[in-house]
């Protein structure tokens, strides 16, 4: 079956602007993870949902970024009056539930902040 | 301190070598989870093995293997039979309780051991 997916796959933005980054997990998937993947690091976890449950949004590092989720499905994430040091690769993971260990990754969108 | 310590930052192995890849980490929370996962130049994460703190015997999954000494606070993964396909980034990652009580299965990650598998 389809795996999880993200749109754009590139994005290249002036520094000021904001931009919205989707998430489309596998169907049926009720938790979803949203991490960053800065240049040569590892990964940095951002937010996630589980359901209908309030998001934890431990990981988000300023008020410029937020994400929602709608119908329980797709996601957006969004990061407002970007930074430079927003340039990262942004990873979007969903698993069936939070029983089950394995995350399932979709390609990254690579964020560009000029 | 570092949650999850990842000492090597490139690796090299001669094909059908096994190689180890080191992993330590801390946590206080008896609860536990491991992973390693792969990424390949194409940028996509995958998912290899895991380990549960309560787990008795490692976990083994076809070439992969984790050798988990709790009380050394260490999660190596160990590749048999090296192949080319196996030239990645290796990152090792925790989660830190269960569930929604447990902070949601988040993980954290370290921050990676390139391999490149020779001929």
């Amino acid at each position: 079956g389809a795996g999880v997916s993200q749109s754009p796959s590139n994005k290249v933005t002036e520094k000021g602007k904001d931009v919205e980054l989707r998430c489309d997990p596998i169907s049926g998937h009720t938790a979803l993870y949203w991490y960053r993947q800065s240049l040569g690091q590892g990964l940095e976890f951002l937010i996630y949902f589980q359901g209908n449950s309030a998001p934890d949004k431990s990981g988000l590092p300023s008020d410029r970024f937020s994400a929602e989720r709608t119908g329980g499905s797709v996601s957006t994430l969004t990061i407002q009056r970007t930074q430079q040091e927003d340039s990262a690769v942004y990873l979007c993971a969903s698993s069936p539930s939070l029983s089950v260990n394995e995350q399932f990754f979709g390609p990254g969108t690579r964020l560009t902040v000029l | 301190a570092q949650k999850i310590t990842q000492t090597q930052p490139g690796m090299f192995v001669q094909e059908k070598e096994a190689v180890t890849l080191d992993c330590t980490y801390d946590t206080s929370d008896p609860s536990y989870g491991l992973f390693w996962y792969k990424q390949p130049s194409s940028g996509e994460m995958i998912f290899l093995i895991y380990q549960g703190s309560y787990d008795q015997q490692n976990a083994t999954e076809g070439r992969y293997s984790l050798n988990f000494q709790k009380a050394r606070k260490s999660a190596n993964l160990v590749i048999s039979a090296s192949q080319l396909g196996d030239s990645a980034m290796y990152f090792c990652a925790m989660r830190e309780g269960w569930g929604v009580t447990g902070g949601g299965n988040k993980l954290t990650f370290g921050t990676g051991t390139q391999l490149k598998v020779e001929l």
